[in-house]
This record gives structure tokens, C-alpha cells and sequence, in this order.
């Protein structure tokens, strides 16, 4: 399996909703990220995960919430948005090896609109 | 400041010919370049990557570049195919600050005239 899995694809909310955003990795890759990309502009890292623990947070507004359960699964959890947060939001893994190299690969992307 | 600068917004080549993508980089400590693809809602596909020990990495009809002195790298794709049409994004990495990412250029949309 060398693919990273993301649900759902599509996601409309309210501003007063809870949801969540799932992704999935077999791959054994020890790193995973969310990023999040509006359109015709590049990725934007929001918090990287490195073996199950949290080592970045980029200064995301709370009302994002990340998880990682174990090894496999990355979790978004998300409250209260505001509809500029209307975004791709994108998973990816990498290996994470010896020597730090961080090749990422993604997911196909959850396309959020908060209305 | 942006670190990963790709200053075509978008390039235009005929189908056969060669197309070639540009980035440059400002942080001294990247030393791993990746090349990504990518379609409207859709993830970035990786492409092919380089380490900074090498100028040259070739896979198929991509070949990446590197220049360290210029801090400039780019992307050539020969032949040039239908297919290739979507946005490329230059990344960076510095494998020595731990899981910290990639910092992406704006990307070039690049357009396969028939």
C-alpha cells in the first residue's frame, strides 16, 4: 500500500459545526502532516507529527485541533470556523529515516467550505 | 520573506519541445530539492527530488538541476507531453532540523500547446 488516505473528500459545515478530517497511512512512514492550500497558492504547513508526537504547531487558531491516534492515522478536528478557512486541507507521510530527509506524499486532499 | 521563489507564475510550450521550470532558494541550510505535480483539487504528486551532494538527478523525461553556488534549481521535461499541463512546485528541505516540512515555492502553472 503506498498510498496516503484522506475522508472525506468534500466537507461543507456551518460555523457552529464540529467535524473531523481523517488520513491513513500504511507505509510505515514515522512522519505525518497537514497542510493547507487556497487556490493558486502553495501548500501552507499547519503541524507536522514526528513518531506520534506533535514537534510543530504554526501558530494555527485553535478552532484546529490535530490527533494522532497511533502510527497509521492523522486527525483534524474542527470547530467554530470561519468561512476564510474554506480551504484544500491536504495530508501527507514521509519515511523520516536516518539523515532527516523528509520526502512527502500526499493525499488527494479534503476540499472544505464553511458557510 | 520567501525562501522558495518560482518567479514564472506560468509557461506556455509546444507539445515535443522542451519545457523548463525555474526555482531558486534563499536558506543556505536546505540540502533536499523536490519537484511535485499538481492537478486543481487534488494533492501534490512528488515528481523527483535531489540531494545537495549532486547537480543532477534524471528519471525518465525529467531531469532536475542544481546549482548550489546560485542557489538555483529547475526542472527540464523532454519531450514535452498533453499530460504534463498542471502546476509545479519547487520544494525545500533542510534534513537537519528534524521533521519540520517543506517549505514550497508559489508554483508555475505550465500549459502543453498541441
Amino acid at each position: 500500500d503506498t498510498e496516503v488516505t484522506q475522508t472525506p473528500k468534500h466537507l461543507v459545515m456551518g460555523m457552529t459545526n464540529k467535524k473531523s478530517l481523517k488520513c491513513e497511512q500504511h507505509m510505515g512512514h514515522r512522519a505525518m502532516y497537514w497542510y493547507k492550500q487556497k487556490a493558486k497558492k502553495p501548500p501552507e504547513l499547519m503541524f507536522v507529527y514526528s513518531y506520534e508526537k506533535l514537534s510543530i504547531n504554526e501558530s494555527v487558531p485553535s478552532r484546529f485541533s490535530p490527533e494522532c491516534p497511533n502510527s497509521s492515522l492523522l486527525n483534524l478536528h474542527l470547530h467554530a470556523l470561519q468561512p476564510e478557512d474554506s480551504a484544500l486541507y491536504l495530508c501527507a507521510s514521509s519515511p523520516f529515516e536516518g539523515g532527516g530527509i523528509e520526502k512527502l506524499f500526499f493525499g488527494s486532499g479534503t476540499q472544505l467550505s464553511v458557510l | 520573506d520567501q525562501q522558495v521563489k518560482q518567479n514564472s507564475p506560468s509557461l506556455s510550450v509546444q507539445e515535443g519541445r522542451i519545457s523548463i521550470l525555474n526555482c531558486d532558494y534563499t536558506n543556505s541550510m536546505f540540502d533536499y530539492f523536490l519537484w511535485y505535480k499538481k492537478y486543481p483539487a487534488e494533492g501534490p504528486t512528488f515528481l523527483i527530488s535531489i540531494s545537495s551532494i549532486k547537480d543532477k538527478n534524471e528519471d525518465g523525461r525529467f531531469t532536475v538541476f542544481l546549482n548550489k553556488s546560485a542557489k538555483h534549481l529547475s526542472l527540464h521535461i523532454v519531450p514535452s507531453q498533453p499530460g504534463d499541463s498542471a502546476v509545479y512546485f519547487c520544494a525545500a528541505n533542510d534534513s537537519g532540523g528534524g521533521a519540520d516540512g517543506l517549505t514550497f515555492g508559489k508554483g508555475t502553472h505550465l500549459i502543453i500547446q498541441p
